[in-house]
């Protein structure tokens, strides 16, 4: 079965601008959580979402902000870039509530300039 | 607080040698989580085993094998005969809220596995 897709896969951008990122889950799976990952503080935990709703949050700043359909692919944005947002962005899905394994994509890699 | 420590941050073996890959955690909560996960080239992060904090026995799936030591708050992981294709960055993580998705990584190991 398909894993978890996320678009697109690399993309570059310049301060202050805003960027999209999106995330399929495995069909069947409702929770999307996403991560951030950097050189310098390794892997962080941004959001998660189940059936549509913010469930829990990174701390991270308000310019950092997500959504799920009621297909549960997901989204996330980021708006007036910095640098420092350069990253490796990681989407997670897993089916239900229970703590359990969290199936992650391949990640979408934002280059800020 | 939560927190994961990997000491250990780059480890080079040569094939067929065994290696550990050592995890310490910090948390208030009687209930808890502990996972490791293998990032390849690649990127995407690849499940190896969950642990929650009531199973205290150890675990062995092939080559891999699983350590935990409550009293000495340590999750440590071992692959024996290790191969060129164990060559990745290994992330230790824990869970403190049942149900959720907020994980809390150590800050990985990286294994270079040499022919």
């Amino acid at each position: 079965k398909a894993g978890v897709t996320q678009t697109p896969r690399y993309l570059i951008k310049t301060r202050g601008q805003q960027v999209t990122l999106s995330c399929s889950p495995i069909s069947g799976h409702r929770s999307v959580s996403w991560y951030q990952q950097t050189p310098g503080q390794g892997l962080q935990f941004l959001f998660e979402y189940f059936s549509e709703t913010q469930r829990n949050k990174g701390n991270f700043p308000g310019r950092f902000s997500g959504r799920q359909f009621s297909n549960s692919r997901s989204e996330m944005n980021v708006s007036t870039l910095e640098l420092g947002d350069s990253a490796l962005y990681l989407c997670a899905s897993k089916r239900g509530e229970s703590t359990g394994e969290l199936f992650f994509g391949e990640g979408s890699r934002l280059t800020v300039l | 607080a939560q927190k994961v420590t990997q000491a250990q941050t780059e480890i080079s073996v040569v094939e067929k040698e065994d290696v550990t890959l050592d995890c310490v955690y910090e948390t208030r909560d009687t209930t808890y989580y502990l996972f490791w996960y293998k990032q390849p080239p690649s990127g995407e992060l690849v499940f190896l085993i969950r642990r929650n904090s009531f199973d205290e026995q150890n675990e062995i799936s092939g080559r891999y094998s699983w350590n935990f030591q409550k009293s000495t708050s340590s999750f440590n992981f071992t692959i024996t005969a290790s191969q060129v294709v164990d060559s990745a960055v290994y992330f230790c993580a824990l869970i403190f809220q049942t149900g959720a998705n907020n994980l809390f990584f150590g800050t990985g190991t990286r294994l270079t596995v040499i022919p």
